[in-house]
């Protein structure tokens, strides 16, 4: 069974620009979940979708956003690109959201780099 | 919130020696805890999960993790490093109540083993 793939693998965009990215759960799963992953903030959830849903939301500015596709399949968008949204951002699928106690499966990230 | 803290930046073992990885938790109910490993260029990798029930949790790679209730603490072990085991190690805590996916990570911790 594939695993969670996420597209483009690296990005380079400057300030102000806005960027999209991709994610596509493994086969069966649901849910899909985004983190943003920076050396000085760690690990910090954005948000969690199931059935084309937003079912959380992390403290992330309004310029984050994203969607589920009836496939499952979601995007993340950030618009007026900053310096500070350099990041590797993660997705992670799981088989559904009203199980708690799902593994979440991570994807290998998107590095972006803002200039 | 729930939280998780991962004392140590960086855990220096010798092959072969015995591998220890510190977390503490927070969490008011039930604690849902986790482990993930994040090697270079890579999305996270499941290690194993607390429920309930045995407070010796066994997971892949041969890696366990001893949950103490009252010094609220979820270590990892490895009975016997490899070199190869050399990663950046996550602690987790499943943040929210009622059915999500969303994960409160500690600050991660790199462990390197000497060859």
């Amino acid at each position: 069974k594939a695993g969670v793939t996420q597209t483009p693998r690296y990005l380079i965009k400057t300030r102000g620009q806005q960027v999209t990215l991709s994610c596509s759960p493994i086969s069966g799963h649901r849910s899909v979940s985004w983190y943003q992953q920076t050396p000085g903030q760690g690990l910090q959830f954005l948000f969690e979708y199931f059935s084309e849903t937003q079912r959380n939301k992390g403290n992330f500015p309004g310029r984050f956003s994203g969607r589920q596709f009836s496939n499952s399949r979601s995007e993340m968008n950030v618009s007026t690109l900053e310096l500070g949204d350099s990041a590797l951002y993660l997705c992670a699928s799981s088989l559904n959201w009203d199980l708690p106690l799902n593994e979440q499966f991570f994807g290998p990230g998107t590095r972006l780099t803002v200039l | 919130a729930q939280s998780v803290a991962q004392p140590e930046d960086q855990v220096n073992v010798a092959e072969g020696n015995p591998l220890t990885v510190k977390c503490t938790y927070s969490v008011s109910g039930n604690p849902y805890l986790f482990w993930y490993v994040q090697y270079p260029n890579r999305g996270l990798q499941f290690l194993l999960k607390y429920i309930t029930g045995d407070n010796l949790v066994k997971g892949s790679y041969g890696f366990e993790a001893e949950f103490n209730k009252s010094q609220t603490s979820f270590h990892l072990k490895k009975p016997s490093a490899l070199v190869s085991d050399s990663a950046l190690y996550f602690c987790a805590v499943r943040d929210g109540p009622g059915g999500n996916n969303r994960l409160a990570f500690g600050k991660g911790n790199q462990v390197v083993v000497i060859p």
